[in-house]
């Protein structure tokens, strides 16, 4: 299986915009997700398909994909912001996690 | 609504052996595949494997192969993760998550998690 790399972190100030990367050799041929994880939380879907929001989810989250990298974007960044974000994809025989990204809003 | 409901948290020993359950509920069980995500404590998330309940047709991942089984109960609307033989390094939080239909789709819905403490 193949690896898929975040950033460990990022640091935002509130009402300010973040992102996050997330690269893979794969990335092109599939596609991407991201989880919102709290502390004590299980995930939370928060794109799929790339660039999808399911429905739920505020309109500040957004993402795309361009060749081998997928960012998710926080607009307008709110303290419940604060939290571990991980992409996911599958790489044909497997799914795959990044290692997870820590957005703290300061 | 769509429930996934997980069974309570359990302390073992190294050795034993374990059965973990994840119970859905608002769906028809058979369409949607059912996966396994480990976290290590202070850890980020490693999918494990998933099942397809209508055949139980399986994947591992290949670092799970071997070492766990997944299976899958299509009258009691019940998915289960199992350890014939359990380490300490086993300790985790486990999390059973149902995907979409579609490939892309991500998972959608996630059980609350079952803790795993395994220790002497």
């Amino acid at each position: 299986s193949y690896a898929l790399t975040q950033p460990p972190s990022v640091s935002v100030s509130p009402g300010q915009t973040a992102s996050i990367t997330c690269s893979g050799d794969n990335l092109g041929d599939t596609y991407a997700c991201w989880y919102q994880q709290k502390p004590g939380q299980s995930p939370v879907l928060v794109i799929y398909k790339d660039s999808k929001r399911p429905s739920g989810i505020p309109e500040r989250f957004s993402a795309s994909k361009s060749g081998k990298t997928a960012t998710l974007t926080i607009s307008g960044t709110q303290a419940m912001d604060e939290a571990e974000y991980y992409c996911q994809a599958w790489d044909g025989s497997t799914y795959v996690f990044g290692a997870g990204t820590r957005v703290t809003v300061l | 609504e769509v429930q996934l409901v997980q069974s309570g948290a359990e302390v073992r020993k190294p050795g034993e052996s374990l059965k973990i359950s994840c119970k859905v509920s608002g769906y028809s069980f058979t369409r949607y595949w059912i996966a396994w995500v480990r976290q290590m404590p202070g850890k980020g998330l490693e999918w494990m494997g998933i099942i397809y309940p209508r055949d139980s047709d399986t994947r591992y991942s290949p670092s799970f192969q071997g070492q766990v089984t997944i299976s899958a109960d299509k009258s009691g609307d019940t998915a289960y993760l199992q350890w014939n033989s359990l380490k300490a390094s086993d300790t985790a939080m486990f999390y059973c998550a149902r995907r979409g239909l579609y490939e892309g789709s991500g998972f959608e819905y996630w059980g609350q998690g079952t803790a795993v403490t395994v220790s002497p």
